[in-house]
This record gives C-alpha cells, sequence and structure tokens, in this order.
C-alpha cells in the first residue's frame, strides 16, 4: 500500500463547477497535510495547509481533513480553465523524518471552457 | 522577492561527467531539501539539511552527494551520472524542519544524463 494514495485522473469539470480532489494516507501518524499545484514542467506550488480535522477555506478552494478516516480533500468552487494542472498530496510525520513531505502520486485535473 | 532559485534550469551531460547542481533561499530558511520527481515515481526526497553543516540522506541518496556551508546554499553533486538520474530536480527550503513548517520549491532542473 502507497503512503498517499491519489486517484491519477485526469478529473474533468466544466468550468464553474467544483472540482473535488481526494488524497489517503497510511500513517496515522500523520501530523501535516498539503496540497500542491504543479502545472506541466513547473515547480510544485503550495496552495493549502491544513493540520486538524474539519474545514479550512481559502478563495475558492476548501481543505477538509478527517484523521479517523485518513484523507484529506480540496475542494476548488468556479473552476477556471487557469485551474487544469496536476495537484499534489503532500503529508508530513508528527515524528522528526527530516522534515521530509511524502507525496501522492497527484490528480489531474482539466477544467474545460 | 523571496525566492529559492536553482542553476542551471536545464543540463545535457554524459555518463561520468561530474556536475553540480546549486540551490539559494534568501529567506533565511533553516532547512532545505532535494527532491527528484520521475513520470509513475512522483516526488521522491534525495537528502536534506536541517543546518549548516548537517545533513541527512532521504530514500533516494545514492548516487548523490550534498553540503551545506552556508545557510543560504545547498548543492546537490553528481560525482559520476549516470542515465537513471535523469530526471526532474526539485530544490526546496523551510523555516524549520518541524513537520508544520510549509516547504517551497525551486523552479527545477531538468537534468538529461547520455
Amino acid at each position: 500500500q502507497k503512503e498517499v494514495e491519489q486517484n491519477s485522473g485526469p478529473l474533468s469539470v466544466p468550468e464553474g463547477a467544483i472540482a473535488s480532489l481526494n488524497c489517503t494516507y497510511s500513517d496515522r501518524g500523520s501530523q501535516s497535510f498539503f496540497w500542491y499545484r504543479q502545472y506541466s514542467g513547473k515547480s510544485p506550488e503550495l496552495i493549502m495547509s491544513i493540520y486538524s480535522n474539519g474545514d479550512k477555506e481559502d478563495g475558492r478552494f476548501t481543505a477538509q481533513l478527517n484523521k479517523a478516516s485518513q484523507y484529506v480533500s480540496l475542494l476548488i468552487r468556479d473552476s477556471q480553465p487557469s485551474d487544469s494542472a496536476t495537484y499534489l498530496c503532500a503529508v508530513a510525520h508528527s515524528y522528526n523524518q527530516g522534515g521530509k513531505l511524502i507525496f501522492g502520486q497527484g490528480t489531474e485535473l482539466s477544467v474545460k471552457p | 522577492e523571496a525566492q529559492v532559485t536553482q542553476n542551471p534550469r536545464y543540463l545535457i551531460t554524459v555518463t561520468g561527467k561530474k556536475l553540480t547542481v546549486t540551490c539559494s533561499q534568501n529567506m533565511n530558511h533553516e532547512y532545505m531539501s532535494w527532491y527528484r520527481q520521475d513520470p509513475g515515481l512522483g516526488l521522491r526526497q534525495i537528502y536534506y539539511s536541517m543546518n549548516v553543516e548537517v545533513t541527512d540522506k532521504g530514500d533516494v541518496p545514492e548516487g548523490y552527494k550534498v553540503s551545506r556551508k552556508e545557510k543560504r546554499n545547498f548543492p546537490l553533486i553528481l560525482e559520476s551520472p549516470s542515465p537513471n538520474q535523469t530526471s526532474l530536480y526539485f530544490c526546496a527550503s523551510s523555516p524549520s524542519s518541524g513537520a508544520t513548517y510549509e516547504q517551497y520549491f525551486g523552479p527545477g532542473t531538468r537534468l538529461t544524463v547520455t
């Protein structure tokens, strides 16, 4: 079992719709959860971080964390074509592993005009 | 502007020819790390450094070396590159090595070893 799993996609949504991206993780000691957006050939860009159960909203983005079920999700409201990218879920452990982020494989999102 | 820079951005080299990829950050971050990204394998950590003169191996350290003589710089050294080191490399930095600190990535270096 992979430590961090995401559906690879592609996930296709029409412009203006809500895109829902999901991530599950295997280590119950995981403490911090991040969503990065990566355009093709570019570096990962941090868009959300979440550390406690519940929802965290930032503009059109909402991160949701459920530690009991070991999943974290990202909702993108009013999706725009510029949101088309690969979204990486990353998890950090509570114990010191050199600050290593464990990344999922990423979900490719395509927003159609 | 707060940023992580890498050089070169693109490099084509031959097997066995030593090379160095530089990484520099201007945010006074303690923690720096190198990742490689490969299709189907995702991002994997190569080496990391929690402060000056403190470095340690990540998941895939074979064939790489690093040094941290100054806080802002964390070069990645390939002493004898091989074709399986062809990859996209990212340097990242963070204020601390604690799990709650967010990491910021450089623009990437695309390396091809023939």
